[in-house]
């Protein structure tokens, strides 16, 4: 299994609405990050989380909360949104060491934000 | 934040041309990798050269890195029109940290 899950697919939500996105692999990789694209731009590094640690935070906003449950899973919670911030997230892992590179990216999660 | 610059921006060639893109970048690198894009989809993973290594291959592919220009090289070979996506380079720079560059939408013509 070579699979990186990602649900929902689509999102559409209000500025005052929480919602959440999630990620899923089966690959035992120790290392998942979650990038934001926006239309015709490389995808920008938000969090990396190493062995379920939050390894890497790239000055995010607050109103983007990442979570690891457990090794297999990785949440991004939403909360008061702006229009800027419709794009499309990306979810990775990679094998979780040092210079293997390989991130197996998901299908991501199209998020539009009245 | 972005490491690098890629050119050209777009491309467009014919089937069976040769795709050359370029790739700079700024800081020290652990090593490169070269990813494809197809519209509104996931990243896919090409090739990876390690900061070591001068030169790789992969079927069609043939990636060059020059740590002392800090830039790198994807050759496509023989293109075919399902070649039609955008390549981004990305350095890991340490810690898991992969940063891609701009990327070159490239459109090959049947």
């Amino acid at each position: 299994d070579t699979e990186v899950t990602q649900t929902p697919k689509h999102l559409v939500m209000g500025m005052t609405n929480k919602k959440s996105l999630k990620c899923e692999q089966h690959m035992g990789h120790r290392a998942m990050y979650w990038y934001k694209q926006k239309a015709k731009k490389p995808p920008e590094l938000m969090f990396v989380y190493s062995y379920e640690k939050l390894s890497i935070n790239e000055s995010v906003p607050s109103r983007f909360s990442p979570e690891c449950p457990n090794s297999s899973l990785l949440n991004l919670h939403l909360h008061a949104l702006q229009p800027e911030d419709s794009a499309l997230y990306l979810c990775a892992s990679s094998h979780g060491l040092v210079n293997t590179g390989e991130l197996f990216f998901g299908e991501g999660s199209r998020l539009t934000v009245l | 934040s972005q490491q690098g610059e890629e050119d050209p921006q777009a491309l467009s060639i014919q089937e069976g041309e040769n795709a050359t893109m370029n790739c700079s970048y700024k800081t020290s690198i652990n090593n490169l990798q070269w990813y494809r894009q197809n519209s509104g989809r996931g990243l896919v993973h090409l090739i990876l050269i390690r900061s070591n290594e001068r030169e790789k291959h992969s079927g069609r592919l043939r990636v060059t890195l020059d740590t002392s220009k800090k830039s790198s090289s994807l050759l496509i070979t023989a293109s075919r029109a399902a070649d039609t996506a955008s390549y981004f380079c990305a350095t890991e720079t340490g810690g898991f940290k992969t940063i891609f560059g701009a990327g070159t939408r490239l459109f090959v013509k049947a």
